[in-house]
């Protein structure tokens, strides 16, 4: 069946430094990819999506590409903050199913 | 605001004891589900359905009931509870299940915890 695997945290930065997440997936057909944020002590919340190959999502200084030929969708941005802190899932869906997570990936940054 | 709302935010249950998570919406979404998060597990799908009287089974649904008699309400019942169950539970909902443009949207969660 359909997956994702993501890179196992905790990822621990400084303040200004670049930021990457990994992320792959397996999955018959052309799914759509998210990125979501949860903060801490809070639901999760829709980071950035890319619905077709080479697209790329972008929010909040965030940026993803969907690459089919990897099979990837990694989570990346130039120069983190404090605020950034809280633990990113990736996920995928497909028309018709439900939504599949990673196991999620921590980030700590500090000033 | 609109949005899903979740009740309790904090539960704690003894074993055997059986109690029903709240989740509202009132965004008109035909797809609701729910899924229990677990440290190093990411979040897993219980149950969901994709309209009013339509329920299916999810990854892990041992232990869990749900109903859906209106588009709104989609509460899940724990029949028994067990430690096992101590999760944090969220409850979200789309448009439909394969929602490739706006993402679900999900409620901030329950915590569980059974002793």
């Amino acid at each position: 069946g359909d997956s994702v695997t993501q890179m196992e945290g905790p990822v621990t930065l400084s303040e200004e430094a670049f930021l990457t997440i990994n992320c792959t997936y397996t999955a018959t057909g052309y799914p759509s990819l998210f990125w979501y944020v949860q903060y801490p002590g809070e639901g999760l919340q829709l980071l950035l999506k890319a619905t077709k190959a080479d697209d790329k999502g972008s929010n909040k200084g965030f940026e993803a590409t969907y690459r089919k030929e990897t099979t990837s969708f990694h989570l990346e941005k130039g120069s983190v903050q404090v605020s950034d802190s809280a633990v990113y899932f990736c996920a995928l869906n497909q028309a018709g199913t439900a939504l599949i997570f990673g196991k999620g990936t921590t980030l700590s940054v500090s000033s | 605001n609109a949005g899903v709302t979740q009740t309790p935010k904090f539960q704690v249950l003894k074993t055997g004891q059986s109690m029903t998570l709240q989740c509202a919406q009132d965004m008109n979404h035909e797809y609701m589900s729910w899924y229990r998060q677990d440290p190093g597990m990411g979040l897993r799908l219980i149950h969901y359905s994709v309209g009013a009287g339509i329920t299916d089974q999810g990854e892990v649904p041992n232990g869990y009931n749900v109903s859906r008699s209106t588009t709104e309400d989609f509460p899940l019942r724990l029949l028994s509870a067990a430690p096992s169950q101590t999760s944090v539970y969220f409850c979200a909902s789309s448009r439909s299940p394969g929602e490739g443009v706006r993402g679900y949207t999900f409620g901030s969660g329950t915590r569980l915890t059974v002793v």
